[in-house]
């Protein structure tokens, strides 16, 4: 069984580009999220998708937005990218709430 | 209320010592309580997880003890090895979305 791909592992963006991560959960999955993990601040929550609605959103600015797709595929997008933006973006796919989350290996996106 | 606590921020064991990592939460509305280990350059992988309705759950190696009225729980790490070494997060979810530690880094010597 296929665990959680995302893609790319690396990007480098400059200030003020917007980027689109993707992430391919566990087949079977519905529910997606996404974190941003820096060595400031941790594992935080961006938001989750299931079945293709947003459930649930952190606290980030509406300069980071999500979709996903009807194969449960997710995309993450930031616009307008901030210094501050650069960090490994996770994926974790789950196949009900309140269940196993399991985390793809991110995306390590730097902004310069 | 969402935050969840967790200490040590960094371990060093021996090899074959016991390695205990702590956490505490507020929101009683936390109704599952995972852990993770990440290594440099991954993602966190799931180790083990617990609900309020046990106390306590063993895996191999590894035992999570679960205090609901502390609201504080607890990895334990039994016969440490240098595999181990890598950061351990603690988790806990009210079915929205995870709210993680801060990370201990453990790091058992040889």
């Amino acid at each position: 069984k296929a665990g959680v791909t995302q893609t790319p592992r690396y990007l480098i963006k400059t200030r003020g580009q917007q980027v689109t991560l993707s992430c391919s959960p566990i087949s079977g999955h519905r529910s997606v999220s996404w974190y941003q993990q820096t060595p400031g601040q941790g594992l935080q929550f961006l938001f989750e998708y299931f079945s293709e609605t947003q459930r649930n959103k952190g606290n980030f600015p509406g300069r980071f937005s999500g979709r996903q797709f009807s194969n449960s595929r997710s995309e993450m997008n930031v616009s307008t990218l901030e210094l501050g933006d650069s960090a490994l973006y996770l994926c974790a796919s789950s196949f009900a709430e309140n269940t196993e989350a399991f985390f793809g290996q991110g995306t390590r996106l730097t902004v310069v | 209320q969402q935050q969840v606590k967790q200490s040590p921020q960094s371990l060093i064991v021996q090899k074959g010592g016991i390695s205990i990592i702590n956490c505490a939460y507020e929101n009683t509305a936390f109704d599952y309580f995972p852990w993770y280990q990440q290594f440099p350059g991954k993602g966190p992988a799931l180790l083990i997880a617990i609900r309020p309705d046990v106390s306590e759950k063993k895996e191999g190696r590894f035992t999570i003890s679960f205090n609901k009225s502390a609201k504080q729980f607890s990895l334990h790490i039994m016969d440490s090895q240098p595999g181990d070494s890598a950061t351990y997060f603690c988790a806990a979810s009210n079915g929205q979305n995870f709210v993680f530690g801060p990370g201990t880094r453990l790091s058992v010597l040889p």
